[in-house]
């Protein structure tokens, strides 16, 4: 299948340990958040949300957290798999707009 | 299959030509968005539609993109005139519900056509 990114940031974690992925964004004025996850050939797939009003998200194996302080997001997968292996996005809605917009993505290499 | 199905998954085009591509997202989604992916990048909204009407064309990149979904269902983006520069990945995404401020409600993503413009 086709690459989804040649040149992206990197984080390579053993089978088991905990991953954190972090994504900064730029606007102060978004107030919803989605991390996707995307395997090679194929679109994005939502992970988790979480909006403005919160600071902390828990999921499936997932963990969002929120510093709207310093505009960071990161997202925690405990006891990665091998299956966890992708590019990972964040992305943010502005509330005046229908859109999302998308973080350059992290790849998520999981070591056996 | 119930996800959102894109046709073609590949296309090349010579330089200059009309391409046309085709989401069919999933039944009685109201939403549709198309997104465009450069290689080594993150998805870039081109448009938005709520049924049949287009609501949000902000991201459309000239006036050789033109995008359509007549009757609130299946969509085609339409690139005339190709250019090397338009070679990407083009996702369509369904959402059951109207996306409002705040709340673009859970996007399903189509797994894209391929672009590459010689």
């Amino acid at each position: 299948g086709e690459s989804v990114g040649l040149h992206l940031p990197t984080l390579s974690v053993q089978e088991g340990d905990n991953s954190i992925i972090n994504c900064a964004y730029s606007n102060s004025a978004s107030d919803y958040f989605i991390w996707y996850k995307q395997e090679s050939g194929k679109g994005p797939q939502f992970i988790i949300d979480i909006r403005s009003n919160m600071d902390k998200r828990q999921g499936q194996r997932v963990t969002v957290l929120l510093n709207k302080t310093v505009k960071h997001l990161s997202l925690q997968i405990a006891a990665t798999q091998p299956g966890d292996s992708a590019v990972y996005f964040c992305a943010e809605n502005t509330g005046t707009a229908s859109k999302l917009t998308f973080g350059t993505g992290t790849r998520l290499q999981v070591t056996l | 299959g119930a996800g959102v199905s894109q046709s073609p998954r590949y296309k090349v085009a010579k330089r200059g030509q009309d391409v046309a591509l085709r989401c069919d997202p999933i039944s009685g989604h109201v939403s549709l968005f198309w997104y465009q992916q450069a290689l080594g990048q993150g998805p870039e909204f081109l448009t938005y539609f709520q049924n049949e009407a287009q609501l949000d064309k902000s991201g459309l990149p000239s006036d050789r993109f033109f995008a359509e979904r007549p009757e609130g269902s299946v969509s085609t983006l339409k690139i005339q005139r190709t250019q090397q520069e338009d070679s990407a990945v083009y996702l369509c995404a369904s959402s059951s519900q109207p996306s409002r401020a705040g709340d673009t409600g859970e996007l399903f993503f189509g797994e894209g056509s391929r672009l590459t413009v010689l």
